[in-house]
């Protein structure tokens, strides 16, 4: 079984706080993505990589960095949170060759004050 | 405009009825079309795949795509309580590197016994 997996799954934050949220997968895939969910926003890109220290902003980068050193892991940065990052957020994995499937792991619900 | 656009619900239906869910979407290079399921603190997890358009059926599920009309729904037959979740549709234009995905807003559906 695919499984990725998040660092934490409830953190509360300041505003102007440094934020690093983790992601690993255990499949090998070259693919990974971070994305936020907001109510009635759906699911929203925010980076993705297709290849270890690669990345591509996605739909909403700003206000967020990302780093991948090594193949399993997706680290997401808040250099400097600030309360309208409050979200959940998720992170996904899939294959380059192969259906499109992206596979995610739990989330992590972020609360900035 | 949103790329993809879907009921957000909620859709209250009684145990063995008949789930009806759509999105339509803007976007005519799409043609790989997802369905995902969401349960409550959750990732999404891949329900229905389908490429172009067409019908699929897997179980009580069914998928449709009518790309002339920008158009694709899922049907769920015989639905249980199991079944409540949040249903969120995904396509995508291309196997280009990085596989992204863009997601509706999803519908959140409710089986009552």
């Amino acid at each position: 079984d695919v499984k990725v997996t998040q660092s934490s799954r409830y953190l509360v934050k300041r505003t102007g706080e440094k934020v690093f949220l983790e992601c690993v997968q255990d499949m090998d895939h070259e693919n990974m993505f971070w994305y936020r969910q907001d109510p009635g926003l759906g699911l929203r890109l925010i980076y993705f990589s297709y290849d270890v220290k690669m990345k591509e902003k996605g739909d909403i980068p700003e206000g967020y960095s990302v780093s991948r050193e090594k193949k399993e892991r997706f680290s997401l940065i808040l250099e400097s949170a600030s309360t309208n990052q409050t979200s959940m957020y998720l992170c996904a994995s899939s294959l380059e060759d192969g259906p499109d499937e992206q596979f995610f792991g739990p989330g992590t619900r972020l609360t900035v004050l | 405009q949103k790329e993809v656009e879907q009921d957000p619900g909620p859709l209250s239906v009684p145990e063995g009825a008949i789930v009806s869910l759509n999105c339509t979407y803007s976007n005519s290079a799409f043609q790989y079309f997802m369905w995902y399921r969401q349960y409550s603190r959750k990732g999404p997890e891949l329900l229905m795949y389908t490429y172009s358009s067409g019908n699929k059926e897997d179980g009580r599920f069914t998928a449709q795509v009518d790309k002339s009309s920008k158009y694709i729904s899922l049907f769920i037959r015989d639905s249980q309580p199991s079944d409540s979740a949040t249903y969120l549709c995904a396509m995508s234009a291309s196997k280009a590197a990085g596989n992204k995905l863009t997601f509706g807003g999803g519908t959140r559906v409710l089986v009552k016994p």
